[in-house]
């Protein structure tokens, strides 16, 4: 079966480091995504790790354990325009398989 | 300079009518993707079509028929709407399909349609 688990609901204080984490079982596995969805808006891509690793992009960072079926999303110096829904995606074949997705809520 | 865009972007309706959404890439990519996302924020693929051709049906009711009359639109048709239809369908584009592994397998969003069947 196909099973994409993230926290539902995170909060942090601006300025500080955030880590959502993402743990999946899926029957095949052809890469992770991460992206984020402002209320009302269309999801937007944030990260891409198809090996075991770190992968940065300026405040955000990804990591991947294939063998752990982990990844998880780092944010750091959190601003308040970061409070949105965060969305892991597996690949598997052509598709991506979405969890449901981790709202961050963002305070002063 | 929409990258890919969807009409309309709110669509409000009695159940048992038949409604179109439209949506048009200007990405160059291959392939193009309808995904449903319910209340639950759950975002489900429900077809993909590379090159015009049908690629993937998750199992969607055929009330819903997606056309591509070229690489660049992928509309969908809703027949018969149903209380359980109303949700945000988000049209998605990328250069490749087949997961090997590639970035260029990265898939970008439209705006969304929310429909809403009464």
């Amino acid at each position: 079966g196909q099973n994409i688990d993230q926290p539902t609901e995170m909060t942090a204080t601006e300025g500080a480091i955030v880590q959502i984490n993402c743990t999946y079982q899926t029957s095949g596995f052809n890469g992770l995504f991460w992206y984020q969805q402002h209320a009302g808006e269309a999801p937007t891509f944030l990260s891409y790790n198809v090996l075991d690793g770190l992968e940065e992009k300026g405040r955000f960072s990804s990591f991947l354990s294939r063998s752990k079926g982990y990844s998880y999303l780092l944010l750091k110096e959190l601003q308040m325009k970061d409070s949105a829904s965060y969305l892991c995606a597996v690949r598997e074949g052509g598709k991506l398989i979405f969890g449901q997705g981790t709202e961050l809520s963002v305070k002063p | 300079d929409t990258a890919v865009s969807q009409t309309p972007k709110y669509l409000v309706t009695q159940m048992g009518n038949d409604k179109s959404i439209k949506c048009e890439q200007n990405l160059g990519h291959d392939t193009m993707y309808w995904y449903k996302q319910d209340s639950k924020k759950f975002l489900k693929i429900m077809f993909s079509y590379n090159n015009k051709e049908l690629i993937i049906n998750e199992t969607v009711p055929n009330r819903f028929s997606p056309k591509s009359p070229d690489k660049a639109h992928l509309n969908l048709h809703i027949n018969s709407l149903e209380l359980g239809d109303s949700a945000v369908y988000f049209c998605a584009s990328s250069q490749d399909l087949v997961g090997g592994g590639k970035s260029t397998d990265t898939q970008y969003f439209g705006p969304g349609t929310r429909l809403t069947v009464l």
